[in-house]
């Protein structure tokens, strides 16, 4: 069964409406992560959580937020998607068993393709 | 600054026969962790093989092998007999052993090889 689990798998919305892009995990792992990934291309981190304590990368553009309710959610919310935004979209989790030290085995979703028409 | 080159944009070889992919990497870090992903055509990530930066023994699963050196911050993949079901992209990566401050393990990809195997 799959343990992060990501919708939808395809979403196509238009040019400047906003969009929002879901993942659950049932590995009750602490931290989640997003990464944007274009065509042929590596994924590229946007920003993650540690619990709820929010890590943006510096180049993540304004446009790109996220959300996590609690610690089997996190949301991707692009606020007015342009065409450079079509992508995939990939959630990963991992779990920090001890402070300071990253067991950090990255578990991926299946990806959420987005189309910006 | 972390940096993971993957030389081979494309390999294509015929099936049953052997690859390597290539994976070199630089870091400051003196503890890291390398890791290989394989992307298939459905879009996920599949972790592979994680190797702490202590341990270079190298290690066999199957038809895929890995010989990491830490002498020439190389972490090759190998496998063995080829088949059609292991095209796919195959990302290697790094990451910091130690998550203080705000990195938490986050990875750096290289820029992948796409493998082709034919029938």
């Amino acid at each position: 069964d799959a343990m992060v689990i990501q919708n939808p798998r395809y979403q196509v919305t238009q040019f400047g409406k906003p969009v929002t892009l879901s993942c659950s995990q049932t590995l009750n792992h602490n931290v989640m992560y997003w990464y944007q990934q274009k065509s042929s291309q590596a994924p590229k981190l946007l920003f993650h959580y540690y619990d709820k304590d929010f890590n943006n990368e510096a180049d993540t553009p304004d446009n790109f937020q996220s959300r996590r309710p609690n610690t089997s959610f996190c949301f991707l919310d692009i606020r007015s998607p342009g065409l450079g935004d079509a992508a995939m979209y990939l959630c990963a989790t991992s779990r920090i068993l001890l402070a300071g030290v990253a067991k950090n085995i990255q578990y991926f979703g299946a990806g959420t393709r987005l189309s910006v028409l | 600054a972390q940096k993971v080159t993957q030389a081979q944009t494309e390999i294509s070889v015929v099936e049953k026969e052997d690859v390597t992919l290539d994976c070199v990497y630089e870091t400051r870090d003196t503890t890291y962790y390398l890791f290989w992903y394989k992307q298939p055509p459905s879009g996920e990530l599949v972790f592979l093989i994680r190797r702490n930066s202590f341990d270079e023994q190298n290690e066999i699963s199957g038809r895929y092998s890995w010989n990491f050196q830490k002498s020439t911050s190389s972490f090759n993949f190998t496998i063995t007999a080829s088949q059609v079901v292991d095209s796919a992209v195959y990302f290697c990566a790094l990451s910091e052993a130690w998550a203080g401050g705000t990195s938490y393990g986050k990875l750096t990809f290289g820029q992948g090889t796409i493998l082709t195997v034919h029938p």
